[in-house]
């Protein structure tokens, strides 16, 4: 596997399941984000761990649980979600402290809450 | 804060044509760097040009280039000799220097048509 990789690539959900995304970076970084992508908005950031710990939570509600145990890896939990949060979920990486703030990212979980 | 404008959601142009898509920005920082990412149909982004705030040359990436009016806060995309491959939708983006966010556009769909 190369680049950043996004598990599953498709979910649909009941509003009171509890699912987890997952997603792998191959690329050596050790800064993840997790966005939002919703249709004609700009994509929202989420979160963002820099060396595994959380450094940004934009206001998402507690509903998405994010967890970041190593540098490779980033999961989004999501418990009682609504039909608004059906959207495309997107992973990112890039070099933390860089100057430029590169971010590479991943193909995407699209999320359906029924 | 800082805003990012794509002020044109969908274009279409015939292929081998030149075509620009327009961004303009909003940012208090003198130091700052610009992105244009693609996201093909099958969702993965990908880096296609990134501008530096304090270079006054302009980008340029084999058929992408970018017109950076500082002044105007303006920063366009223009992809020459179009081919297929590029439709896709094009975000434009924003990252202060040494900033982990990224401040990104709603997007422009671009159709190139055979």
């Amino acid at each position: 596997e190369t680049g950043v990789t996004q598990t599953p690539r498709h979910l649909v959900m009941g509003m009171t399941n509890k699912k987890s995304l997952k997603c792998e970076q191959h690329l050596g970084h050790n800064a993840m984000y997790w966005y939002k992508q919703s249709a004609k908005k700009p994509l929202e950031l989420m979160f963002v761990y820099n060396f595994k710990e959380q450094t940004e939570n934009n206001s998402v509600p507690s509903r998405f649980s994010p967890e970041c145990p190593n540098s490779s890896h980033l999961f989004l939990h999501l418990h009682t979600l609504q039909p608004e949060d059906s959207a495309l979920y997107l992973c990112a990486s890039s070099q933390a402290l860089a100057d430029d703030n590169e971010q590479f990212f991943g193909p995407g979980t699209r999320l359906t809450v029924l | 804060a800082q805003t990012v404008t794509q002020s044109q959601p969908e274009m279409s142009v015939q292929e081998a044509e030149t075509v620009t898509l327009s961004c303009t920005y909003d940012t208090s920082e003198s130091n700052y760097y610009l992105f244009w990412y693609k996201q093909p149909p099958s969702r993965q982004m990908i880096l296609v040009i990134r501008q530096e705030a304090y270079k006054q040359q302009n980008a340029t990436e084999n058929r992408f280039s970018v017109n950076f009016q500082k002044a105007a806060k303006s920063f366009s995309l223009k992809i020459s000799d179009s081919q297929l491959g590029d439709t896709a939708m094009y975000f434009c983006a924003l990252a202060n220097f040494g900033n982990e966010k990224l401040t990104f556009g709603t997007g422009t769909r671009l159709t190139i048509i055979p």
